[in-house]
C-alpha cells in the first residue's frame, strides 16, 4: 500500500529557531514530491521536487529529496509566527498517459511562538 | 484575483438532504478535483476530471457525485447526507491533470452533518 508519512505530526518552537520537517514515502511509480502550506484555508503550493540532491529554496524555506532513502525534508531557518502552519507533503504516483494518483501525508501543524 | 471560487463557505446540514457544493475557476485548467480534509486523517481524493465531459473516482468517491459541463465548473453533490460526511471540502484545480503537478485549492467548505 502506498503511504506518506510525515514527522513530526506538531511542533512549538520560538521566533528565530531552525525547524526540518521531514516526509518519508513507500510508493510505486514515484513520479514527483509536492510541499505545501495551510495556514487558514486553503493549502498553497511550496515546493516540487522530482530529482534527489538538489536542493529547492525561497527566501528561509529550502527542501530537499532523497530517492535513495525515501525521504524529503522541509527547512525553514529564522522562523516567524507568519510561518505558523500546517504543512503538508504530498508524493505523486504515475501509472502511465494521464493516470496516477497524488497521496497527502497528514501534515505537521508548526507553531511559532514570539 | 484569478482563481478557485468555492461556495457556500459553511453550511449545517440536516441527515437525509441534498447538497451541492460549488467550485468554479478561471485559469482554464483542464483538470478539476474534490478533495475532503479530516483531523487525523489528511487530504483524501473525491473524485476528479482530467477535461471536461469527463470524471473518475478518487480514493474516497462513496455517497458523493459530480459533473463537468464545462471548463470552469466542478459541482460536487451529496445525494443524502450523512453524519460521517461532515468535514471540509477544497476544491483545487490544475493545468493539464498530469499526475504531480501543482495544484490549486480554493478555500474550503466547511461541512457538518447533523
Amino acid at each position: 500500500e502506498d503511504k506518506v508519512v510525515q514527522s513530526p505530526l506538531s511542533l512549538v518552537v520560538h521566533e528565530g529557531d531552525t525547524v526540518t520537517l521531514n516526509c518519508s514515502y513507500e510508493v510505486t511509480n514515484f513520479r514527483s514530491l509536492l510541499w505545501y502550506k495551510q495556514e487558514k484555508k486553503a493549502p498553497t503550493f511550496l515546493f516540487m521536487l522530482t530529482s534527489s540532491g538538489i536542493e529547492k529554496k525561497s527566501g528561509r524555506l529550502s527542501s530537499i529529496l532523497d530517492k535513495k532513502e525515501l525521504f524529503s525534508i522541509l527547512n525553514i531557518t529564522a522562523t516567524q509566527t507568519g510561518d505558523s502552519a500546517v504543512y503538508l507533503c504530498a508524493v505523486a504516483i504515475y501509472y502511465g498517459g494521464s493516470q496516477g494518483n497524488l497521496i497527502f501525508g497528514k501534515g505537521t501543524k508548526l507553531s511559532v511562538k514570539p | 484575483i484569478a482563481g478557485i471560487t468555492q461556495a457556500p463557505t459553511s453550511q449545517i446540514l440536516a441527515a437525509g438532504r441534498r447538497m451541492t457544493l460549488r467550485c468554479t475557476q478561471d485559469m482554464r485548467h483542464n483538470a478539476m478535483y474534490w478533495y475532503r480534509q479530516d483531523l487525523g486523517l489528511g487530504l483524501r481524493l473525491i473524485h476528479y476530471s482530467n477535461t471536461a465531459g469527463t470524471t473518475g473516482k478518487g480514493e474516497v468517491p462513496d455517497g458523493y457525485s459530480v459533473s463537468r459541463a464545462n471548463t470552469d465548473d466542478f459541482p460536487l453533490t451529496l445525494a443524502s447526507a450523512v453524519p460521517s460526511q461532515t468535514s471540509v471540502y477544497f476544491c483545487a484545480s490544475s493545468t493539464t491533470g498530469t499526475p504531480g503537478e501543482k495544484l490549486f485549492f480554493g478555500s474550503g467548505t466547511q461541512l457538518s452533518v447533523l
